[in-house]
């Protein structure tokens, strides 16, 4: 019941090229940009993508990511086992005066 | 290198009013035009933004949870604190305070820097 709608789970081999979806409606991704985080096991998020498309210092230019309308996606090329985490977008909806999320997806690396 | 630290009782009894605070370290809660907010993190409902505030006072607040929340800010200790009232068993999670990466208003979505978080049970 997240605002924001991602897959659960999505997986991928090493050195693949894996995609997250983040779906929204007008008045979130519509209107707004979006922001990824990866979370791993016990601890807190971690910025990986601001403003749809940017990327903090420090992040890897494996990451990118995209926004088009009300979809958003995350891309992480060049897959690594220490991929393996919990990936959640975020943006500000203009209707609940709110930052919203996605329900996170689990990112598996076979 | 900012840092952010959660602290508060693990434990808050139903119908009661959990308490955190958030000390910041390694520079001034007054420097730079952040929103410093309050987050948490439950199983069943993923992440949710609490609220937001700036080193002024000046708050954005969750609407979900207006009424029961309070976030203040205590310059002279670095610090800032939230206030939930009347908790009940859906406000068991853990409680992350973070600072944006961007300045303004604008950029409180933009979570930077987190506490380790705290995990608080109702």
């Amino acid at each position: 019941q997240s605002v924001l709608t991602q897959p659960p789970s999505v997986s991928g081999t090493p050195g693949q090229t894996v995609t997250i979806s983040c779906s929204g409606s007008s008045s979130n991704l519509g209107g707004n940009t979006v922001n990824w985080y990866q979370q791993l096991p016990g601890t807190a998020p971690k910025l990986l993508i601001y403003r749809s498309n940017q990327r903090p210092s420090g992040v890897p230019g494996r990451f990118s990511g995209s926004k088009s309308g009300t979809s958003a996606s995350l891309a992480i090329s060049g897959l690594q086992s220490e991929d393996e985490a919990d990936y959640y977008c975020s943006a500000w909806d203009d209707s609940l005066h709110a930052v919203v999320f996605g329900g996170g997806t689990k990112l598996t690396v076979l | 290198q900012l840092q952010l630290q959660e602290s508060g009782p693990g434990l808050v009894k139903s119908s009661e009013t959990l308490s955190l605070t958030c000390t910041v370290s390694g520079g001034s809660i007054s420097s730079g035009n952040y929103y410093w907010g309050w987050l948490r993190q439950t199983p069943g409902k993923g992440l949710e933004w609490i609220g937001s505030i700036y080193y002024s006072g000046s708050t954005f607040y969750n609407p979900s949870l207006r009424g029961r929340v309070t976030i203040f800010v205590d310059t002279s200790e670095n610090q800032f604190s939230l206030k939930l009232t009347s908790v009940t068993a859906a406000d068991t999670a853990v409680y992350y305070c973070g600072r944006p990466y961007l300045y303004g208003s604008g950029g409180l979505d933009v979570f930077y820097i987190w506490g380790q978080g705290t995990t608080v049970a109702v």
